[in-house]
């Protein structure tokens, strides 16, 4: 199955620093989605994002589907960014279906 | 915008209990999936259900069955409860089970085991 490779895996940032998180894929996809999953747990959908790029407030996502990798940048970054962001794109099983496989995530910390 | 709906929030159980997990998509939404996430661990996927028939299965536990329903909710049926089964369980949903559709999560249902 496709593997997904994120990096780095932790990062500790000043409140007000720039960041990029990158995520490798091994196959081609038509899927690519980015979440952030904050510290009760909670999975967000930050954005779905299978080419190109897209920006949403502080935060922007790049996708460059040809050479198998995905940024997520995140600016101006406040201690609310805080938590672990994740990667994933679709596996298909051969069963009809395409579940998500997940990297490992980034483990944000933004301290005041 | 109506998001995914997961009951309970928080479930405490002993060993060898059963539990029962809730799932109601977005509406429209016709595909449900279910992921398992232990602690420090990035999401599994366990099982997945298109138009209330079972798509796939990931690497579920025999004592774990679901079902999708008519109203295209779905239950996750956990026997026999195990201390490993401590975890958050996320239900998601799209329309349509194909690789070009975004995948939207509920809020987990966090699951203790004692």
């Amino acid at each position: 199955g496709i593997q997904v490779e994120q990096s780095p895996p932790d990062l500790i940032l000043q409140e007000g620093a720039n960041s990029t998180l990158r995520c490798n894929f091994s196959d081609s996809v038509n899927n690519l989605q980015w979440f952030h999953q904050n510290p009760w747990g909670q999975l967000i959908n930050l954005f779905y994002i299978p080419s190109g790029t897209k920006q949403n407030g502080r935060l922007s996502a790049t996708t460059v589907a040809t050479e198998r990798y995905s940024l997520l940048y995140i600016s101006s970054s406040q201690t609310t960014d805080s938590g672990v962001y994740f990667c994933a794109a679709p596996a298909y099983s051969g069963a009809g279906s395409y579940q998500l496989t997940f990297g490992k995530g980034t483990k944000l910390s933004v301290i005041p | 915008a109506a998001g995914v709906i997961q009951s309970p929030r928080h479930l405490i159980k002993e060993k060898r209990e059963t539990a029962t997990l809730k799932c109601y998509p977005i509406p429209r939404h016709d595909t449900v999936y279910w992921y398992q996430q232990g602690p420090g661990q990035d999401p599994q996927f366990l099982i997945s259900f298109y138009e209330k028939m079972q798509s796939d299965k990931g690497s579920i536990p025999d004592r774990f069955s679901a079902q999708q329903f008519s109203d295209y909710h779905s239950e996750l049926n956990m026997s026999s409860l195990e201390l490993g089964d401590s975890a958050l369980y996320f239900c998601a949903s799209s329309l349509g089970d194909r690789d070009r559709v975004e995948q939207y999560f509920g809020p987990g249902t966090r699951l203790t085991v004692t």
